[in-house]
């Protein structure tokens, strides 16, 4: 079975550029979530989707964060403009309602 | 103020013997407890889990301990194995968030 799939695996790009991470999740898994880990922390989550929905996005900083799962299945995050405080790994899990979450290998950003 | 506390940020252990990890939690709602492994360059990978109404949990190598009253729970490896040297991440399931608070995690290095 594929795991999820995360892409870019490492972006490097200068302060007020936009940038998207993209993520393909686990076939059949209706639960999608987009978490940041900062050097020396544990992730910390961004935002919860169940099938398209958008249910907790309480952590994402709205002003410059956006995302997005149409139809339920990928999902796209994107940064406009980046920030130097954003370089960060960027991970992507998912899972059945209320299940274990399976992690995506992420998306490394270092913003210059 | 920090849900989910890995006080050790790292641990070295001789191949063959026992590794223990400790986590603690401050809030007695969680109710699911997991155990990520982390590789360098890599997204966390599910290593085990307890649900709050076991004192225990084991597979092959790896026994999870919960202790409730003392809201605390420990990762047991015996005997450890150099392949076992990564970044172990203790998670919280919060029922009245659906998501996963993670701690900071503690890398575990097993020497030959």
């Amino acid at each position: 079975e594929a795991g999820v799939v995360q892409s870019p695996r490492y972006k490097i790009i200068e302060k007020k550029q936009p940038v998207a991470f993209w993520c393909n999740p686990i076939s059949g898994h209706n639960t999608l979530y987009w978490y940041r880990q900062n050097l020396g922390q544990g992730p910390e989550l961004l935002i919860r989707y169940e099938n398209e929905e958008a249910v907790d996005d309480s952590q994402l900083p709205k002003d410059r964060f956006s995302a997005e799962r149409l139809k339920g299945v990928d999902s796209t995050l994107k940064i406009q403009p980046a920030e130097l405080g954003d370089s960060a790994v960027y991970l992507c899990a998912s899972s059945l309602i209320l299940d274990t979450q399976y992690f995506g290998p992420g998306t490394r950003l270092t913003v210059l | 103020d920090q849900q989910v506390k890995q006080n050790s940020p790292s641990l070295s252990v001789q191949e063959g013997r026992i590794s223990i990890l400790n986590c603690d939690y401050t809030n007695s709602m969680f109710d699911y407890f997991l155990w990520y492994k982390k590789y360098p360059a890599e997204g966390p990978t599910f290593l085990i889990s307890i649900s709050s109404i076991k004192d225990k949990n084991e597979d092959g190598r790896f026994t999870v301990f919960l202790n409730k009253s003392a809201k605390h729970l420990s990762l047991h490896i015996v005997p450890s194995q150099p392949g076992d040297s990564a970044v172990y991440f203790c998670a919280a399931s919060d029922p009245s968030q659906g998501n996963l608070i993670f701690g900071k995690g503690t890398k575990l290095s097993v020497k030959p």
